[in-house]
């Protein structure tokens, strides 16, 4: 089934500095989505991407929905201890669809 | 303005137990999806359901499990006989009736012993 590649997998960075991870797939998606998960919590949507090219951000984060449809990036600026969770992407294929594919994650864990 | 809400948030079964986990979507969603992240994994679809239908069911597996959200009540995911790779954490997640906005629940974590 469809797959969608998320990198890197964890990553430890010092309190203010930015992070940038990405996801990729070898489908074409319609909609892409960036959560974050706390531990023992649920996903919280925290960007949604409707067109392909779109920037959008949310406070320090900014995601983008790359331009082949099969890729998106999510930055975060000046990063703060709270940022600690999981990120993940998760795709729509079709505009519509119900069924979200989503990445494996990304284990950010942010250093006083 | 209580959001999607699961219970048990743990749920401890032997072997060959029945599990039942819960979900009440949030007020003014009718359509409910399961979705089951296994550790260190991304969620993985299971069911999507309206009020007594269901609407997809491809990724549940063909056996020991079932889903139903009945015309009053919670939905409810029911896996018979649980065995150890049964483990894992199961989200609920509701939408409304336009669109497919999802909220996801805090989840149920099973552990099968």
């Amino acid at each position: 089934g469809q797959q969608l590649n998320q990198s890197p997998q964890s990553m430890f960075i010092q309190e203010g500095e930015d992070v940038s991870m990405n996801c990729t797939s070898s489908s074409i998606f319609n909609t892409w989505l960036w959560y974050k998960q706390d531990p023992g919590e649920g996903p919280v949507l925290l960007i949604a991407l409707y067109k392909a090219g779109e920037l959008t951000s949310n406070g320090r984060l900014t995601a983008q929905f790359g331009i082949t449809r099969k890729d998106s990036f999510l930055n975060i600026s000046a990063s703060i201890p709270s940022d600690v969770g999981i990120y993940f992407c998760a795709g729509q294929l079709s505009s519509g669809t119900y069924k979200y594919i989503f990445g494996t994650g990304t284990r950010l864990k942010v250093l006083a | 303005n209580a959001g999607v809400m699961q219970n048990p948030r743990h749920l401890v079964r032997r072997r060959g137990q029945e599990a039942r986990l819960r979900c009440s979507p949030m007020k003014g969603h009718s359509h409910v999806y399961w979705y089951r992240q296994l550790p260190e994994e991304g969620l993985k679809f299971m069911v999507y359901l309206q009020k007594e239908n269901i609407i997809d069911e491809s990724g549940m597996p063909k056996e020991r499990f079932s889903a139903e959200f009945p015309k009053e009540g919670p939905s409810i995911l029911r896996i018979q006989q649980v065995v150890r790779g049964d483990s894992a954490a199961y989200f609920c997640a509701s939408s409304p009736p336009i669109g497919f906005r999802y909220t996801f629940g805090s989840g149920t974590r099973l552990t099968v012993v």
